[in-house]
């Protein structure tokens, strides 16, 4: 059984479009998260979700939202798609994201290219 | 804003060997540490995670240390073997209830 689902695995769309990328995660957990892997491989926090409830978001265009039809769910809507947005984008979960003592689940990434 | 750097960026050692990859950050009110393995292509798998309590962890043939007065960690790998090529990523939290910041990563190749 797969802990942290992403759809789709790949993702090539042209500059302009809007996409959404959709995460899914069966361990019950309370708190999801966004990141981007860059070209550089360099992970970082784009966004994390608490019970509906946006924690964190470290500065990233508006372009892009994170939205939580419920508990397991945590989908990142892109508008306007531009050319530096190509990146691996990971989906990740954690039992309690108020004080993080606990691993963080990671899905298998989507490979994002915008032509 | 904590920061984490990890030493050396990439890695080639021959099958058998022991080796230790080094991870510092800035900002030691950490909860806690964890090493991530990433293969090509895939997500990150967890390796091990420390809380700030604890001064080591062990699993299997991997062991990660903490030091939080140096801001280090290490990740030691015994007995290396082919299947072990990947890159590893280091992680810690800022203080607080803020979500984890990686290091660049070592990657590792275990030649046979």
């Amino acid at each position: 059984d797969t802990a942290v689902s992403q759809t789709p695995k790949y993702l090539v769309t042209q500059m302009g479009n809007d996409k959404s990328i959709k995460c899914e995660q069966n361990l019950g957990h309370d708190t999801m998260y966004w990141y981007k892997q860059d070209s550089k491989k360099f992970l970082k926090i784009m966004f994390s979700y608490n019970n509906k409830e946006l924690i964190i978001n470290e500065t990233v265009p508006n372009r892009f939202s994170p939205k939580s039809p419920d508990k397991a769910h945590l989908n990142l809507h892109i508008n306007s798609l531009e050319l530096g947005d190509s990146a691996v984008y990971f989906c990740a979960s954690s039992q309690d994201g108020t004080t993080p003592r606990e691993t963080q689940y990671f899905g298998p990434g989507t490979r994002l290219l915008v032509l | 804003k904590q920061e984490v750097t990890q030493i050396p960026a990439a890695l080639s050692v021959p099958e058998g060997e022991n080796l230790v990859l080094n991870c510092s950050f800035t900002d030691s009110a950490i909860y806690n540490l964890q090493w991530f393995r990433q293969d090509p292509g895939k997500g990150l798998t967890s390796l091990l995670l420390i809380q700030s309590s604890q001064r080591e962890q062990t699993s299997g043939r991997l062991n990660a240390s903490l030091d939080k007065s140096s801001g280090r960690s290490t990740l030691y790998i015994a007995a290396s073997q082919p299947g072990d090529s990947a890159t590893y990523l280091c992680a810690a939290p800022n203080s607080g209830n803020t979500p984890l910041v990686f290091g660049k990563g070592t990657r590792l190749s275990v030649i046979a």
